[in-house]
């Protein structure tokens, strides 16, 4: 069966910490993703990965770095927390090609105080 | 640029009822479509899928069919259950390979009764 997981489901920080969101994989995927999921917003993409230490921009960048090292890992990091940086973190991994069906961990509830 | 619209929720209906929830997109060319579902705690999971125009997704009594006249997939469900209650989110892949990305609409929310 597909998996991937996520290093925590529930997280609470303070502002200005450094905050770090672990991602892995078992299914030899080559893409990963990091969204947010905010009420009313749906998920919006972060920032993505289709090669180890290959990354491009999503569609909300701003505030977040990524990390990829090994095939099966992605991290995203908050440099500096903010309060508007509270949100549902959803990783996800998809095999590549023109379907690109993309399987999703559980989330992490990032709380910034 | 493209783009995925959902009806607004939360949509309460009784167990038996009949489901439609309206899903509408804009993009170029012929995008894959997408439902996802994400049960309360959890992650998404694919629901179903349809690749070209005319395509029928279907699972777990779930249907969707791509309607390329109308720029639409709507998610329809003969008798909901209470274990059908959840977030549904439509969502659109364009592009090819590693160039492309899903676009997903807001989501509308479920909610079954007994």
């Amino acid at each position: 069966d597909v998996k991937v997981t996520q290093s925590s489901r529930y997280l609470v920080k303070r502002t200005g910490e450094k905050v770090f969101l672990e991602c892995v994989q078992d299914m030899d995927h080559e893409n990963m993703f990091w969204y947010r999921q905010d009420p009313g917003l749906g998920l919006r993409l972060i920032y993505f990965s289709y090669d180890v230490k290959m990354k491009e921009k999503g569609d909300i960048p701003e505030g977040y770095s990524v990390s990829r090292e090994k095939k099966e890992r992605f991290s995203l990091i908050l440099e500096s927390a903010s309060t508007n940086q509270t949100s549902m973190y959803l990783c996800a991994s998809s095999l590549g090609g023109r379907v690109n069906e993309q399987f999703f961990g559980p989330g992490t509830r990032l709380t910034v105080l | 640029g493209d783009s995925v619209t959902q009806m607004e929720g939360p949509v309460t209906l009784s167990e038996e009822a009949f489901l439609t929830i309206n899903c509408t997109y804009t993009a170029t060319g012929y995008p894959s479509l997408f439902w996802y579902v994400q049960y309360p705690g959890e992650g998404l999971q694919l629901l179903l899928k349809a690749t070209k125009a005319d395509d029928k997704g279907s699972n777990k009594g779930f249907e969707a069919t791509y309607r390329k006249e109308t720029t639409s997939f709507h998610l329809e469900k003969g008798s909901v259950q209470v274990s059908d209650s959840a977030v549904y989110f439509c969502a659109l892949f364009h592009g090819s390979g590693n160039t492309g990305k899903l676009i997903f609409g807001q989501g509308t929310t479920l909610q079954v009764k007994p």
